[in-house]
Formats: structure tokens, C-alpha cells, sequence
């Protein structure tokens, strides 16, 4: 079975940082672009990041640009988003999906930006 | 940014009748390579969006064929040919044609009269 399972998120201060991983199972991972998207409460979705396969090409949306980095490895299956400077409009649901076009979701992680 | 506008923004459908859902693009979204970067994602109460449909008007494994998507160019078009009570949720169509800044439409809810 396809599966995807976000981990890391959490309570975090304006200016801290967090780590979100994702891992991926059920598939070959190695052969697919995988991105993430988050959802902040009661709103709909934005599209955050997404890297190639071997993780030659990141791409960012222009809100989270410098401060979040996307990031993968292969051997374990495992999709990051490192996230530094959080605001309070970085809280949000942040799920991991599989593909560009997003065609597997995880059940995401939540991450509150918050004093 | 590429803007998606999607129309209406709720609608409440009695069983068994059909639903339709517009979403409108700000430019184009055929690639050059003749594809049309044109997602559907519906999000169950409570859960992730699901992929309903891909390039315009491809279904993704085991979505109903009561799903159909159309349209070309800007505007495009979700419908549902019997609504079924499994289908209240947020549709949300998505561009993917503008790297680096895919964007999704605001939504539209669905419900169940």
C-alpha cells in the first residue's frame, strides 16, 4: 500500500524553527517528485514546495522562499522540510504528497507559529 | 501567479442530481507539449484532498466514473453526474503549468441538501 507519513510538527515561537519529515512507503520512492502543501485553519490549500527526484531542482512558493528548505534522501525513503523564521501565518496542516501533481497525500502534521 | 477562480463557492445538491463546478484560469495552462496542467482534488470532511482528476479530464485510480472533467485553455469544468452522500467535501482545482508557483483555486464546498 502507497503510504505517506508526515512527523514533526508542533508548537514553536515567532523566529523558531522545525523540522518536518515525511516518510514514504509502498512505492519507489526514489522515482518520483514529491512535494508538500499546507493548509492553514479553516482556509484552503497552498502549494509549498517540491523537489525532482534526485533533488537537482527545488522549488519554493515566494512566501516561504530563504527561509524553508526542502530535502530528501533516498536511502531512507524520506521527505524533509526544514522551516526557520516561522510567522504566525506559517500555521498551518502541512501534508507531504507524492508527485508534482500531488496524487498521494499523507494525513499532514500541524504546525503552530505561536507566542 | 497563474489565478484560479472557482465557481460557485458552495452548493448544495440533493442526491442523485447532478453538480457542476467551474474554474477559471488568469492565462493559459496548455504547455506547449500539447498537455494541459488541469488537477480536481475533493477534501473529505476530516481528511487530505484526493486526487480526483488529472490533465483536464484523466480519472485517477478508482475515482467513480459520475466524475468528469472538460475544458481547454482557461476555463475547465468539474461535474458530477449523480451526487452520492460520500461526495460532500472541498473541491479544488489546481495549476501546475507555472513553476515555481502552482496555485490552487479557493474551493468549493459541497453539500448534501
Amino acid at each position: 500500500e502507497v503510504q505517506l507519513v508526515e512527523s514533526g510538527g508542533g508548537l514553536v515561537q515567532p523566529g523558531g524553527s522545525l523540522r518536518l519529515s515525511c516518510a514514504a512507503s509502498g512505492f519507489t520512492f526514489s522515482g518520483y517528485w514529491m512535494s508538500w502543501v499546507r493548509q492553514a485553519p479553516g482556509k484552503g490549500l497552498e502549494w509549498v514546495a517540491n523537489i525532482k527526484q534526485d533533488g537537482s531542482e527545488k522549488y519554493y512558493v515566494d512566501s516561504v522562499k530563504g527561509r524553508f528548505t526542502i530535502s530528501r534522501d533516498n536511502a531512507k525513503n524520506s521527505l524533509y522540510l526544514q522551516m526557520n523564521s516561522l510567522r504566525a501565518e506559517d500555521t498551518a496542516v502541512y501534508y507531504c504528497a507524492r508527485e508534482w501533481y500531488m496524487d498521494v497525500w499523507g494525513k499532514g502534521t500541524t504546525v503552530t507559529v505561536s507566542s | 501567479d497563474i489565478v484560479m477562480t472557482q465557481t460557485p463557492l458552495s452548493l448544495s445538491v440533493t442526491p442523485g442530481q447532478p453538480a457542476s463546478i467551474s474554474c477559471k484560469s488568469s492565462q493559459s495552462l496548455l504547455h506547449s507539449n500539447g498537455k494541459t496542467y488541469l488537477y480536481w482534488y475533493l477534501q473529505k470532511p476530516g481528511q487530505p484532498p484526493q486526487l480526483l482528476i488529472y490533465e483536464v479530464s484523466n480519472r485517477f485510480s478508482g475515482v467513480p466514473d459520475r466524475f468528469s472533467g472538460s475544458g481547454s485553455g482557461t476555463d475547465f469544468t468539474l461535474k458530477i453526474s449523480r451526487v452520492e452522500a460520500e461526495d460532500v467535501g472541498v473541491y479544488y482545482c489546481l495549476q501546475t503549468i507555472q513553476l515555481p508557483s502552482y496555485t490552487f483555486g479557493q474551493g468549493t464546498k459541497l453539500e448534501i441538501k
